[in-house]
């Protein structure tokens, strides 16, 4: 079956340090894969998202990055964190075309002071 | 934008009784999702309904679609305390391969 892992669970980073966020899937090939941000009581927000290893759509411009360097390992990246990066980040994973249904991982909760 | 709206934000019932949340959207999809998300934890996927599809059931979830107001429905019967989440639709668009669309959720609390 296939699982998707998603780390760490929490975060407290300083204004101006960078970050690196990791997910990878196990037990398919070639996913669809998702980085979200979710800010307390609202909506998910699509940040980026990728159909192929090097393959990357930026939804919203901002301070944030993804890279895909293997089929099944997204990477969320910045180089110097704003306090508005603060939220609730989820990885998610699909198959086929991109509005087959999605799998998440749990999270990561970032702070940032 | 193609955003689902779900309505209403909150709602707040005892245990036992039925739970309805609604999706609106904007333009013509190849089916509806709807999602679960408890508390600090990642969503999960709890039913797809095809735009030729009016109905469908899973469980004590029951779905409806009616293309021609563009809204679903989403019943949850007989609630448990368990039940208390927020839950999201998606929709996707149409014509092209473009990642669904999420909305801001309904968040349901169920008091036992």
């Amino acid at each position: 079956s296939q699982t998707i892992h998603q780390w760490p669970a929490t975060l407290v980073q300083p204004v101006g340090s960078p970050l690196s966020l990791e997910c990878t899937v196990e037990g398919t090939s070639n996913p669809n894969l998702y980085w979200y941000r979710q800010a307390a009581g609202r909506g998910l927000q699509l940040l980026f998202y990728s159909v192929g290893i090097g393959q990357i759509s930026s939804e919203v411009p901002q301070n944030l990055s993804a890279s895909r360097p293997q089929d099944r390992q997204f990477i969320l990246s910045s180089k110097k964190l704003l306090l508005s990066d603060s939220g609730f980040y989820l990885c998610a994973w699909s198959p086929g075309t991109l509005y087959q249904p999605q799998h998440f991982g749990d999270g990561t909760r970032l702070s940032i002071l | 934008s193609q955003q689902g709206e779900e309505d209403p934000q909150a709602l707040s019932i005892q245990e036992g009784e039925n739970a309805t949340m609604n999706c609106s959207y904007k333009t013509s999809i190849n089916n509806l999702q709807w999602y679960r998300q408890n508390s600090g934890r990642g969503l999960v996927h709890l039913i797809l309904i095809r735009s030729n599809e009016r109905e469908k059931h899973s469980g004590r979830l029951r779905v409806t679609l009616d293309t021609s107001k563009k809204s679903s429905s989403l019943l949850i019967t007989a609630s448990r305390a368990a039940d208390t989440a927020s839950y999201f639709c998606a929709t996707d668009a149409r014509s092209g391969n473009t990642p669904l669309v999420f909305g801001k959720g309904t968040r349901l609390s169920v008091i036992a």
